[in-house]
């Protein structure tokens, strides 16, 4: 049974550019949330989607955006790229947005690096 | 709005030593609360949750945590340490599979 799978493992972007995340969930799952984690932070929640639809965004720019397919997986993008952009990607899925009992598995992340 | 604080950024601890983390959040509601751990360039393993029932609670690798809702706190311990558990370990709060909110994180160096 694979987990969470994410793509690529490491990025190397210029300033201005933009970048797209991918991510694949758990098997059976249908929920994929995003993650940003800085360099010695905690991750920081970016926005949820279920059933091809963002149902929940934490404080980010509209810069961020993503795309839910209907086989489930997810796209993340960020657009005109700043050197703060530099993060860790995490990708995790669940079963649901919501209820009782529902944790989210996280994949092993995206490195993105801003120059 | 809910928050977490983890008050230690690193600690040491000797190989075979017990282990306390500490945790301690902001929620409004009943919350569910979760700790992970990180291995360096590695995403988050989930070592245990709470949702409701029996406030302490057994994870995977030895580790278990106590929920006390009179100290909204949620540490997580371990009697003896080994070596491989040298990572850093994030507390998280959330309601179900909505948005985790995490903690700082500490790190743990073990020494032999």
């Amino acid at each position: 049974d694979a987990g969470v799978t994410q793509s690529p493992t490491h990025l190397i972007k210029t300033r201005g550019q933009q970048v797209t995340l991918r991510c694949s969930p758990k098997s059976g799952h249908d929920t994929v949330s995003w993650y940003q984690q800085a360099l010695g932070q905690g991750p920081q929640f970016i926005f949820q989607y279920y059933e091809e639809e963002e149902r929940q965004r934490g404080n980010f720019p509209d810069r961020f955006s993503g795309h839910q397919f209907p086989n489930y997986s997810s796209e993340l993008n960020v657009n005109a790229l700043l050197l703060g952009d530099s993060a860790l990607y995490l990708c995790a899925s669940s079963v649901g947005p919501t209820g009782q009992g529902r944790e989210q598995y996280f994949g092993p992340g995206t490195r993105l690096t801003v120059t | 709005a809910q928050s977490v604080t983890q008050p230690d950024i690193h600690i040491t601890v000797s190989e075979g030593a017990s282990l306390e983390l500490r945790c301690n959040y902001s929620y409004g509601a009943t919350p569910y609360l979760f700790w992970y751990v990180q291995s360096p360039g590695q995403g988050l393993q989930l070592l245990l949750k709470y949702f409701s029932g029996d406030t302490l609670v057994q994870g995977i690798k030895g580790f278990e945590a106590e929920f006390k809702r009179s100290q909204s706190s949620f540490n997580l311990r371990k009697p003896s340490v080994h070596w491989s558990d040298a990572a850093e370990y994030f507390c998280a709060v959330g309601q179900g599979a909505q948005k985790l909110v995490f903690g700082q994180g500490t790190r743990l160096t073990i020494n032999p």
